[in-house]
């Protein structure tokens, strides 16, 4: 069975250091990794994907993600934070040929000014 | 124009009700979930339709049906509402071949 895990419920950084965001997962074969954002009382919004490929992901907003198979993780990376990055993070995964995804519980990010 | 558009964002209602939630999305999607979000912001797949066709049909009380009269429209059914089901709900979209989801921006259903 497939499972995600998001290790930190909250990570706090200051404004303009790199920021990490932690997540590994567990497939029984090749994985589709997802990341989504929640701002307060809105919907997700999608980040970014790994499907195959380039292990470094880019997506939207500055952000991007490393595919590690090895370790089984997909860590969301940014290299300057901003305030307005703080949020609510969910990674998800998807085995390959199935219709379900699955999210993480959440990693709240606080970013200082 | 939005894409993935719930009604009612929100929805207060005793216990012992029936209600529903509206779904509709413009983005041309053949695949249309349901999840819940409880208020530890975890999140839940209840229902999957592709092309109207029921896919995933995860183990909820059978108070909650899904509706799908076309593949732009996915409605859920709550009977007999019980505290227990306050919650966000989010209705979402894909497209075969992409994965990535677009969410609605939900709807907070309060039972009391």
């Amino acid at each position: 069975a497939q499972s995600v895990a998001q290790p930190e419920d909250q990570v706090n950084v200051a404004e303009g250091n790199p920021l990490t965001v932690k997540c590994t997962y567990s497939v029984s074969g090749n994985p589709y990794l997802f990341w989504y954002v929640q701002y307060p009382n809105r919907g997700l919004q999608f980040l970014l994907k790994y499907i195959t490929g380039d292990n470094l992901v880019k997506g939207s907003y500055g952000f991007e993600a490393e595919f590690n198979k090895s370790q089984t993780s997909f860590h969301l990376k940014k290299p300057s934070a901003l305030v307005s990055d703080s949020a609510l993070y969910f990674c998800a995964v998807r085995d390959l040929g199935g219709f379900k995804t699955i999210f993480g519980a959440g990693t709240r990010l606080f970013v200082k000014a | 124009d939005t894409a993935v558009s719930q009604t009612p964002k929100y929805l207060v209602t005793q216990m012992g009700n029936d209600k529903s939630i509206k779904c509709e999305q413009n983005l041309g999607h053949d695949t249309m979930y349901w999840y819940k979000q409880d208020s530890k912001k975890f999140l839940k797949i209840m229902f999957s339709y592709n092309n109207k066709e029921l896919i995933i049909n995860e183990t909820v009380p059978n108070r909650f049906s899904p509706k799908s009269p076309d593949k732009a429209h996915l409605n859920l059914h709550i009977n007999s509402l019980e505290l227990g089901d306050s919650a966000v709900y989010f209705c979402a979209s894909s497209q075969i071949g992409d994965y990535g989801y677009t969410f609605g921006s939900g709807t907070r259903l309060t039972v009391v």
